[in-house]
């Protein structure tokens, strides 16, 4: 099972808005509404802030929103600010194996 | 306040054995699918095994099908994995987390996401 395709690194301003892609197959991303996405600042624990392309949990602000389009998932972080900086990852349900895969994580870096 | 402790983690042979361990806090943990998930450095994270609320069904990567045994003491809150025949790819910093659906008895993680995550515990194995 591949992982997704997400680019290593994407950048913004303070305030500025980023949108990060995570690319999988008509198996994965294609063929479902369930990717979820992860902020994970080292050293700390995981944190879900998208799941079903874009639904938000409890507590996760509204700069943070998701869509999908065709093979392709994105996360966008809109009025970025400084705490944002993290790895971020995504992963959805795969029906190859009826479990799932992660992406390889973009760090997001808030200049 | 919800929470997950994990440990166990360390320096070990190829071909050793660790038991890791996952202790839960803040919430009914036998209402929840568990999971362990790792990240090796330099990739991105693996999701590793997960088990039923009642310790009854569990799913494996292929990788690790067959060395790898993950069990839970729901009297303890606690989540475990044996890790057994370790090798040098087994590298990795292994969370836990749990499923952010209650159902408790299949495992959603890749539907509904994993909403609570441990800070981990690093597994080095290295002659």
């Amino acid at each position: 099972q591949s992982a997704l395709t997400q680019p290593p690194s994407a950048s913004g301003s303070p305030g500025q808005s980023v949108t990060i892609s995570c690319t999988g197959t008509s198996s994965d991303v294609g063929g479902y509404k369930y990717v979820s996405w992860y902020q994970h600042h080292p050293g700390r624990a995981p944190k879900l802030i998208l799941s079903e392309v874009n639904k938000r949990p409890s507590g996760v602000p509204d700069r943070f929103s998701g869509s999908k389009s065709g093979n392709t998932a994105s996360l966008s972080v809109s009025g970025l600010q400084a705490e944002d900086e993290a790895d971020y990852y995504c992963s959805s349900y795969s029906g190859t194996n009826n479990l799932g895969v992660f992406g390889g994580g973009t760090r997001l870096i808030v200049l | 306040e919800v929470q997950l402790l994990e440990s166990g983690g360390g320096l070990v042979q190829p071909g050793g054995s660790l038991r890791l361990s996952c202790v839960a806090s803040g919430f009914t943990f036998n209402k929840y699918v568990m999971s362990w998930v790792r990240h090796p450095p330099g990739k991105g994270p693996e999701w590793v095994s997960a088990v039923d609320g009642s310790g009854g069904n569990t799913y494996y990567t292929d990788s690790v099908k067959g060395h790898f045994t993950i069990t839970r003491d729901n009297s303890k809150n606690t989540l475990y994995l044996q890790m057994n025949s370790l090798r040098a790819e087994d590298t990795a910093i292994y969370y836990c987390a749990r499923d952010s659906h209650d159902s408790g008895n299949y495992f959603t993680g890749f539907h509904y996401g994993m909403d609570v995550w441990g800070q981990g515990t690093t597994v080095t194995v290295s002659s």
